[in-house]
């Protein structure tokens, strides 16, 4: 079992909707991040939080807005997103550091009607 | 900038035969970290390895083992014996030294292992 629990497995919403979207890691660990993937790419980095700070925003649309409320949790709130948003949300947990390996959670499916 | 190459999209493979991932980055810092990551169809990246730059130490572990030669700048990684369990995406990753944890990946390759 993954150390790194998302929720929900899957999704799916119209683009009128705001969902939310939820990761959890209990390792201690105070970075934690987001990455978008589409099929048969690799995954994309969205945001970075060290120390529940924002550290890295890689020029996200404001329509995916990060939040980390304490060291364990990371959410992703969407809002008003389109069709080619629909992809792979992989939230993953480590060490601070860029030698730290990152763990990953299972992602949410995310499909945009 | 970084850049990490898997040139090999694809490979299929018979149960039992050994292969090897290719894997070659380009990057200017003089500390760096390579990893390797299995995807499986489930979804999760599984970590693998972590080499850092200054240790060009070879590795095994059970099946598994890395060569990694910073003269060619390849991070290679063989699967001896392979089962069909290790049918999965591999994508190879380079993070710079710094404090942020920004993985630049390689395009993946698709492992598939024949029964």
């Amino acid at each position: 079992d993954t150390e790194v629990t998302q929720t929900p497995k899957h999704l799916v919403m119209g683009m009128t909707n705001k969902k939310s979207l939820k990761c959890e890691q209990h390792m201690g660990h105070r970075a934690m991040y987001w990455y978008k993937q589409k099929a048969k790419k690799p995954p994309e980095l969205m945001f970075v939080y060290s120390y529940e700070k924002l550290s890295i925003n890689e020029s996200v649309p404001s329509r995916f807005s990060p939040e980390c409320p304490n060291s364990s949790l990371l959410n992703l709130h969407l809002h008003a997103l389109q069709p080619e948003d629909s992809a792979l949300y992989l939230c993953a947990s480590s060490q601070v550091g860029g030698h730290q390996p990152q763990h990953f959670g299972d992602g949410t499916r995310l499909s945009i009607l | 900038a970084q850049k990490v190459t898997q040139a090999q999209t694809e490979i299929s493979v018979v149960e039992k035969e050994d292969v090897t991932l290719d894997c070659v980055y380009e990057t200017r810092d003089t500390t760096y970290y390579l990893f390797w990551y299995k995807q499986p169809p489930s979804g999760e990246l599984v970590f693998l390895i972590r080499r850092n730059s200054f240790d060009e130490q070879n590795e095994i572990s059970g099946r598994y083992s890395w060569n990694f030669q910073k003269s060619t700048s390849s991070f290679n990684f063989t699967i001896t014996a392979s089962q069909v369990v290790d049918s999965a995406v591999y994508f190879c990753a380079l993070s710079r030294g710094t404090s942020y944890g920004k993985l630049t990946f390689g395009q993946g390759t698709i492992l598939t292992v024949h029964p």
